[in-house]
């Protein structure tokens, strides 16, 4: 079956402008998560939804923001780009409501350079 | 809150070599723990996982036990490939099981 699809792969943006990632999920997966992945920060939680509803959120500004839709693909949205915004961002997908005892599979990741 | 502490590398080993990676955790609850992955240019892979305490997983030659009681996750290998060059990242997951916490990742190189 097709795995976790982000779009697009690469993007160069401008400081100041916004930028929406994509996600699409393993079909029939319900759970979306999306990380950031920076050389100093590591990989760092951002979001996760399940069923159109945020679960949960990591510690970052207000800019970042996301949304699901109904079928469970999913989008991220980062308003007035920074610098520091830029990064590889991984979305993961599971099949049920939690990921101990399923596995997480990830994205490729979207690769974000801010000039 | 909860937080991965691994080697950080980078891990330079000949062919054949035997391979420790050293991972140990902060946590409330029980979580499960996870090694992952990463080829250049790739997103995460899981290699294995635990989900409680003195369990093994296993995964292409790879193995790492659950203990409590040292709050430890070592990944170990006991004949690493070229093709094993990769970042391996340790993590865990909440009771909750919403999101991961990785940890920094350790770059793995394997020469022939």
């Amino acid at each position: 079956k097709a795995g976790v699809t982000q779009t697009p792969r690469y993007l160069i943006k401008t400081r100041g402008q916004q930028v929406t990632l994509s996600c699409s999920p393993i079909s029939g997966h319900r759970s979306v998560s999306w990380y950031q992945q920076t050389p100093g920060q590591g990989l760092q939680f951002l979001f996760e939804y399940f069923s159109e509803t945020q679960r949960n959120k990591g510690n970052f500004p207000g800019r970042f923001s996301g949304r699901q839709f109904s079928n469970s693909r999913s989008e991220m949205n980062v308003s007035t780009l920074e610098l520091g915004d830029s990064a590889l961002y991984l979305c993961a997908s599971t099949g049920t409501a939690s990921s101990m005892n399923t596995e997480a599979f990830f994205g490729q990741g979207t690769r974000l350079t801010v000039v | 809150g909860d937080s991965v502490t691994q080697m950080e590398g980078p891990v330079t080993l000949s062919e054949e070599a035997f391979l420790t990676i050293n991972c140990t955790y902060t946590a409330t609850g029980y979580p499960s723990l996870f090694w992952y992955v990463q080829y250049p240019g790739e997103g995460l892979q899981l290699l294995l996982k635990a989900t409680k305490a003195d369990d093994k997983g296993s995964n292409k030659g790879f193995e790492a036990t659950y203990r409590k009681e040292t709050t430890s996750f070592h990944l170990e290998k006991g004949s690493v490939q070229v093709s094993d060059s990769a970042v391996y990242f340790c993590a865990l997951i909440d009771n909750y099981g919403q999101n991961f916490v990785f940890g920094p990742g350790t770059r793995l190189s394997v020469l022939p």
